[in-house]
Protein backbone atom coordinates (compact mmCIF):
# COMPACT_ATOMS: atom_id res chain seq x y z
CA UNK A 1 0.00 0.00 0.00
CA UNK A 2 2.46 2.85 -1.46
CA UNK A 3 1.44 6.23 -0.80
CA UNK A 4 0.37 8.54 -3.48
CA UNK A 5 2.62 11.02 -4.84
CA UNK A 6 2.19 14.65 -4.47
CA UNK A 7 4.76 17.85 -4.49
CA UNK A 8 5.46 18.82 -0.73
CA UNK A 9 4.62 22.18 -1.25
CA UNK A 10 3.33 24.92 -4.30
CA UNK A 11 2.66 28.69 -3.65
CA UNK A 12 1.25 31.36 -5.72
CA UNK A 13 -0.09 34.71 -5.36
CA UNK A 14 -3.79 35.99 -4.60
CA UNK A 15 -5.85 35.93 -7.92
CA UNK A 16 -3.44 33.35 -9.39
CA UNK A 17 -4.09 29.99 -10.12
CA UNK A 18 -1.89 26.62 -9.02
CA UNK A 19 -1.98 23.20 -9.67
CA UNK A 20 -0.90 20.45 -7.62
CA UNK A 21 -0.68 17.21 -9.13
CA UNK A 22 -0.89 13.40 -7.76
CA UNK A 23 0.64 10.40 -8.80
CA UNK A 24 -0.41 6.87 -8.69
CA UNK A 25 -0.52 4.05 -10.41
CA UNK A 26 -2.91 1.92 -12.88
CA UNK A 27 -3.97 -0.24 -9.65
CA UNK A 28 -5.09 2.77 -7.93
CA UNK A 29 -5.49 6.12 -9.43
CA UNK A 30 -5.64 5.44 -12.86
CA UNK A 31 -7.72 2.44 -12.99
CA UNK A 32 -10.91 3.98 -11.31
CA UNK A 33 -12.10 7.32 -11.00
CA UNK A 34 -12.28 7.94 -7.55
CA UNK A 35 -10.25 10.49 -6.84
CA UNK A 36 -10.80 12.68 -4.05
CA UNK A 37 -9.14 16.04 -2.89
CA UNK A 38 -9.03 17.75 0.49
CA UNK A 39 -8.31 20.67 2.27
CA UNK A 40 -6.79 20.36 5.43
CA UNK A 41 -6.12 23.12 8.33
CA UNK A 42 -4.83 21.62 11.32
CA UNK A 43 -6.67 21.31 14.06
CA UNK A 44 -9.80 20.89 11.94
CA UNK A 45 -11.45 18.17 9.73
CA UNK A 46 -10.19 17.75 6.52
CA UNK A 47 -12.69 19.06 3.92
CA UNK A 48 -13.79 17.50 1.36
CA UNK A 49 -13.01 19.66 -2.37
CA UNK A 50 -13.47 17.27 -4.79
CA UNK A 51 -14.49 13.35 -5.43
CA UNK A 52 -14.96 11.38 -8.14
CA UNK A 53 -12.34 12.97 -9.78
CA UNK A 54 -14.17 15.87 -11.03
CA UNK A 55 -17.33 16.49 -8.95
CA UNK A 56 -17.51 19.39 -6.18
CA UNK A 57 -19.47 18.80 -3.38
CA UNK A 58 -22.41 20.90 -2.84
CA UNK A 59 -21.17 24.87 -1.34
CA UNK A 60 -17.67 24.14 -2.72
CA UNK A 61 -16.44 27.06 -4.86
CA UNK A 62 -16.19 26.63 -8.92
CA UNK A 63 -12.37 27.78 -7.91
CA UNK A 64 -11.95 24.62 -6.93
CA UNK A 65 -11.45 21.88 -10.02
CA UNK A 66 -10.40 18.17 -10.34
CA UNK A 67 -9.16 16.48 -13.71
CA UNK A 68 -7.11 12.59 -14.28
CA UNK A 69 -4.94 11.61 -17.07
CA UNK A 70 -3.13 8.19 -17.07
CA UNK A 71 -2.00 7.62 -13.43
CA UNK A 72 -1.97 11.35 -12.37
CA UNK A 73 -4.76 13.30 -11.10
CA UNK A 74 -4.58 17.28 -10.45
CA UNK A 75 -6.49 19.75 -8.46
CA UNK A 76 -6.80 23.48 -9.36
CA UNK A 77 -7.56 26.79 -7.36
CA UNK A 78 -8.06 29.33 -9.82
CA UNK A 79 -8.18 32.48 -8.47
CA UNK A 80 -6.50 32.11 -5.50
CA UNK A 81 -7.66 33.47 -1.96
CA UNK A 82 -5.71 34.06 1.64
CA UNK A 83 -8.21 31.79 2.86
CA UNK A 84 -7.18 28.91 0.54
CA UNK A 85 -3.74 28.40 2.19
CA UNK A 86 -3.90 24.49 3.55
CA UNK A 87 -2.68 21.58 3.24
CA UNK A 88 -4.27 19.36 0.42
CA UNK A 89 -4.67 16.00 0.23
CA UNK A 90 -5.55 13.46 -2.54
CA UNK A 91 -6.98 10.13 -2.27
CA UNK A 92 -8.12 7.28 -4.37
CA UNK A 93 -9.57 3.94 -4.05
CA UNK A 94 -7.24 1.19 -4.75
CA UNK A 95 -7.56 -2.66 -6.00
CA UNK A 96 -6.46 -4.12 -3.17
CA UNK A 97 -10.37 -2.51 -1.59
CA UNK A 98 -8.34 0.02 0.40
CA UNK A 99 -7.94 3.96 0.17
CA UNK A 100 -4.70 5.14 -0.61
CA UNK A 101 -3.72 9.16 0.19
CA UNK A 102 -0.84 11.17 -1.21
CA UNK A 103 1.53 12.23 1.35
CA UNK A 104 0.41 16.42 1.02
CA UNK A 105 0.82 19.24 -0.13
CA UNK A 106 1.51 22.36 1.77
CA UNK A 107 -0.01 25.39 -0.58
CA UNK A 108 1.04 28.86 0.01
CA UNK A 109 -0.40 32.30 -0.13
CA UNK A 110 2.32 34.29 -0.88
CA UNK B 1 -27.51 19.51 9.99
CA UNK B 2 -24.62 16.37 9.39
CA UNK B 3 -22.28 15.98 12.59
CA UNK B 4 -19.69 13.48 13.52
CA UNK B 5 -18.63 13.54 16.58
CA UNK B 6 -15.41 11.52 17.58
CA UNK B 7 -14.65 10.09 21.29
CA UNK B 8 -12.77 7.44 23.18
CA UNK B 9 -9.21 8.95 22.31
CA UNK B 10 -6.73 8.63 25.35
CA UNK B 11 -3.10 7.63 26.39
CA UNK B 12 -2.44 4.34 26.61
CA UNK B 13 0.63 2.44 27.15
CA UNK B 14 1.86 -0.16 24.09
CA UNK B 15 0.04 -3.45 23.83
CA UNK B 16 -2.80 -1.61 25.56
CA UNK B 17 -6.60 -1.00 23.97
CA UNK B 18 -8.61 1.54 23.22
CA UNK B 19 -12.24 1.57 21.59
CA UNK B 20 -13.32 4.82 19.42
CA UNK B 21 -16.60 6.11 19.13
CA UNK B 22 -18.17 8.29 15.83
CA UNK B 23 -21.78 9.72 16.90
CA UNK B 24 -23.49 10.48 14.14
CA UNK B 25 -27.02 12.71 13.30
CA UNK B 26 -28.25 15.22 11.21
CA UNK B 27 -28.74 11.61 8.48
CA UNK B 28 -29.70 8.23 7.66
CA UNK B 29 -27.18 6.81 9.19
CA UNK B 30 -27.24 3.25 7.52
CA UNK B 31 -27.25 4.73 4.09
CA UNK B 32 -23.84 5.10 4.68
CA UNK B 33 -20.15 3.82 4.70
CA UNK B 34 -17.73 4.76 7.03
CA UNK B 35 -13.68 5.78 6.95
CA UNK B 36 -11.52 6.08 9.79
CA UNK B 37 -8.55 7.85 8.75
CA UNK B 38 -5.65 8.85 11.04
CA UNK B 39 -3.03 11.88 11.03
CA UNK B 40 0.28 11.42 13.40
CA UNK B 41 1.84 14.38 14.54
CA UNK B 42 3.59 16.28 12.01
CA UNK B 43 2.36 13.40 9.20
CA UNK B 44 0.06 13.22 6.37
CA UNK B 45 -3.14 11.59 6.48
CA UNK B 46 -3.36 7.58 6.45
CA UNK B 47 -6.51 5.96 5.76
CA UNK B 48 -7.15 3.49 8.49
CA UNK B 49 -10.10 1.02 7.59
CA UNK B 50 -13.73 1.46 6.05
CA UNK B 51 -16.66 -0.55 7.22
CA UNK B 52 -19.78 -0.76 4.30
CA UNK B 53 -23.52 0.53 4.67
CA UNK B 54 -24.93 -3.18 6.06
CA UNK B 55 -21.81 -3.75 8.07
CA UNK B 56 -21.03 -6.59 5.81
CA UNK B 57 -17.87 -6.07 4.50
CA UNK B 58 -15.00 -4.19 6.01
CA UNK B 59 -11.26 -3.49 4.55
CA UNK B 60 -8.30 -1.98 6.78
CA UNK B 61 -4.75 -0.99 6.07
CA UNK B 62 -1.69 -3.29 6.36
CA UNK B 63 -0.44 -1.17 9.17
CA UNK B 64 -3.59 -2.07 11.48
CA UNK B 65 -4.89 -5.83 9.66
CA UNK B 66 -5.15 -7.92 12.70
CA UNK B 67 -5.13 -5.41 15.13
CA UNK B 68 -7.96 -2.90 14.82
CA UNK B 69 -11.81 -4.12 14.51
CA UNK B 70 -14.40 -1.52 12.62
CA UNK B 71 -18.15 -1.34 13.36
CA UNK B 72 -21.17 -0.12 13.44
CA UNK B 73 -24.64 0.25 15.68
CA UNK B 74 -26.96 1.43 13.04
CA UNK B 75 -29.72 1.07 15.76
CA UNK B 76 -27.41 3.80 17.90
CA UNK B 77 -26.11 5.58 14.71
CA UNK B 78 -22.68 5.06 16.11
CA UNK B 79 -19.31 4.10 14.36
CA UNK B 80 -16.80 2.20 16.47
CA UNK B 81 -12.85 1.36 15.92
CA UNK B 82 -11.82 -1.16 18.51
CA UNK B 83 -7.96 -0.99 18.64
CA UNK B 84 -5.35 -3.28 20.34
CA UNK B 85 -2.18 -4.64 20.77
CA UNK B 86 -1.12 -0.51 20.43
CA UNK B 87 2.05 0.40 19.18
CA UNK B 88 3.49 3.45 19.43
CA UNK B 89 3.48 4.38 16.17
CA UNK B 90 -0.47 4.36 16.37
CA UNK B 91 -0.60 7.72 18.22
CA UNK B 92 -2.76 9.87 16.35
CA UNK B 93 -5.91 12.33 15.98
CA UNK B 94 -7.86 9.52 14.79
CA UNK B 95 -11.24 10.95 12.08
CA UNK B 96 -14.29 9.46 11.28
CA UNK B 97 -16.13 10.14 7.96
CA UNK B 98 -18.77 8.88 5.98
CA UNK B 99 -18.19 7.56 2.49
CA UNK B 100 -20.23 9.70 -0.23
CA UNK B 101 -19.03 7.79 -3.01
CA UNK B 102 -16.50 5.68 -3.00
CA UNK B 103 -13.33 6.80 -1.08
CA UNK B 104 -14.76 10.28 -0.87
CA UNK B 105 -14.80 10.71 3.09
CA UNK B 106 -17.02 13.70 3.96
CA UNK B 107 -15.32 14.80 7.51
CA UNK B 108 -17.31 16.87 9.92
CA UNK B 109 -15.12 16.65 13.36
CA UNK B 110 -12.09 17.60 15.20
CA UNK B 111 -11.01 14.07 15.66
CA UNK B 112 -9.87 12.37 18.95
CA UNK B 113 -6.62 12.14 20.28
CA UNK B 114 -5.01 8.96 20.92
CA UNK B 115 -1.56 8.98 22.44
CA UNK B 116 0.35 5.39 23.16
CA UNK B 117 3.12 5.39 25.44
CA UNK B 118 5.37 4.10 28.67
Amino acid sequence: QSALTQPASVSGSPGQSITISCIGTSSDLGGYNYVSWYQHHPGKAPKLMIYDVTNRPSGISNRFSGSKSGNTASLTISGLQAEDEADYYCSSYSSSNTVLFGGGTKMTVL
Amino acid sequence: QVQLVESGGGEVQPGGSLRLSCAASGFRFSNYGFHWVRQAPGKGLEWVALIWSDGTRENYADSVKGRFTISRDNSENTLYLQMNNLRVEDTAVYYCARDLSVAAGDYRGQGTLVTVSS
